[in-house]
């Protein structure tokens, strides 16, 4: 199962949005709704921020959103925040009953 | 609370045999699948594996299966990650996570902090 593809970078100043996409195939992000987004802060576990492509797990900011067309995913930051200077994961389930990463996406706020 | 536990870091040389483990609590440990994923310093996540703690059925991915065992002790609470003779590859972090399946959901709700497994001669 090849990982999930995301940009290796994406960056926006405080107060903007952003989006960060995940493009799989029909096998994976498009077949499925059971997208989800992790954060992960340097040295710190994943934080799930997104489940089933569009909820928000109890504690997670509305400023963070999910989405999903086709074979992509995505998700988007609304005002941001230096405490989203992170890297984030999508993931998917497969039709091999099994999860898949994507390659993670290192958001930078200017 | 949910909390998952993980052993502390571990330093092997190579061809020596490691468990490293996660400890669940806060919730019914056998309620909810235990997954492992891998880090490897500067990548992204791999998934490894995961098991089923009422009955200890696992599943794993193809670029895992055969070098790596996911067990579980449910009497305990703890989930089990094992090699039989480590290779210097094998260096990355760790991560176990409640793995929630179900009502049309998937996906990894809560996560333990980490065991760095550092495999040098």
């Amino acid at each position: 199962q090849s990982a999930l593809t995301q940009p290796a970078s994406v960056s926006g100043s405080p107060g903007q949005s952003i989006t960060i996409s995940c493009t799989g195939t029909s096998s994976d992000v498009g077949g499925y709704n059971y997208v989800s987004w992790y954060q992960q802060h340097p040295g710190k576990a994943p934080k799930l921020m997104i489940y089933d492509v569009s909820n928000r797990p109890s504690g997670v900011s509305n400023r963070f959103s999910g989405s999903k067309s086709g074979n992509t995913a995505s998700l988007t930051i609304s005002g941001l925040q230096a405490e989203d200077e992170a890297d984030y994961y999508c993931s998917s389930y497969t039709s091999s009953s099994t999860p898949v990463f994507g390659g993670g996406t290192k958001l930078t706020v200017l | 609370e949910v909390q998952l536990v993980q052993s502390g870091a571990e330093v092997k040389k190579p061809g020596e045999s490691l468990r490293i483990s996660c400890k669940g609590s806060g919730y019914s440990f056998t309620s909810y699948w235990i997954s492992w994923v891998r880090q490897m310093p500067g990548k992204g996540l791999e998934w490894m594996g995961r098991i089923d703690p009422s009955d200890s059925y696992t599943n794993y991915s193809p670029s895992f299966q055969g070098h790596v065992t996911i067990s579980a002790d449910k009497s305990i609470s703890t989930a089990y990650l094992q090699w039989s003779s480590l290779k210097a590859s094998d260096t990355a972090m760790y991560y176990c996570a409640r793995h929630f399946v179900g009502f049309g959901s998937y996906y990894f709700d809560y996560w333990g902090q980490g065991t760095l497994v550092t495999v040098s001669s």
